[in-house]
């Protein structure tokens, strides 16, 4: 079975810092992993994804995530927020090619301060 | 063109009563899911449906019931409606189980 863990429900940074966003996954299988943004009353959009390529993944908006699999995790980091950076942050996880529907941790909410 | 569309948007409805949420996708997928999200910001997949099979969440009540007349379709019904069932439900569709998910913009149901 897969889980999905992201540490910190809320994160507060100002503008200009950088922005860490904490995920930890577990799959019996090579994961998978995606982080999703969800901004106010809109649906998710994907901000990138890992599929056993580069370990390093660049995504949308400046944010990247590192695979680390001797930690099993994929923290998303940005190295300067901005305002339009607040939203909700979700990591996901897939069992690779088995194919299996994505499991979401429980969400980050991320707030820049001016 | 919106990739992932659902209606209405927003739903309240009294309890007991039964209603359908509508979604529909451009995008030529194969699978098509409906998540529920609730007032904690958790995302819970129900359903996902991919060629006529349909895979269901086991915790899913069965008053929840997926429809899917075509590809491109995939509506949800719900019947008797509780309290409990107040959430945002969203649908979505990727090209195969475990890729990128497309969402809709989410349908904020209210049940009064």
């Amino acid at each position: 079975a897969q889980s999905v863990t992201q540490l910190g429900s809320h994160v507060s940074v100002s503008e200009g810092a950088l922005v860490l966003l904490r995920c930890n996954y577990s799959s019996s299988v090579p994961p998978y992993l995606f982080w999703y943004v969800q901004y106010p009353n809109q649906g998710l959009q994907l901000l990138l994804k890992y599929t056993s390529a580069a370990t390093l993944v660049k995504g949308i908006n400046g944010f990247e995530a590192e695979f680390k699999k001797s930690e099993t995790s994929f923290h998303l980091t940005k190295p300067s927020a901005h305002m339009s950076d607040a939203a909700e942050y979700f990591c996901a996880v897939s069992e690779g090619n088995a194919g299996n529907m994505l499991t979401f941790g429980g969400g980050t909410r991320l707030m820049v301060k001016p | 063109d919106t990739a992932v569309s659902q209606t209405p948007k927003y739903l309240v409805t009294q309890m007991g009563n039964d209603k359908s949420i509508k979604c529909e996708q451009n995008l030529g997928h194969d699978t098509m899911y409906w998540y529920k999200q609730d007032s904690k910001k958790f995302l819970k997949i129900m359903f996902s449906y991919n060629n006529k099979e349909l895979i269901i969440n086991e915790t899913v009540p069965n008053r929840f019931s997926p429809k899917s007349p075509d590809k491109a379709h995939l509506n949800l019904h719900i019947n008797s409606l509780e309290l409990g069932d107040s959430a945002v439900y969203f649908c979505a569709s990727s090209d195969r189980q475990g890729e990128k998910l497309f969402f809709g913009s989410g349908t904020q149901l209210s049940v009064l």
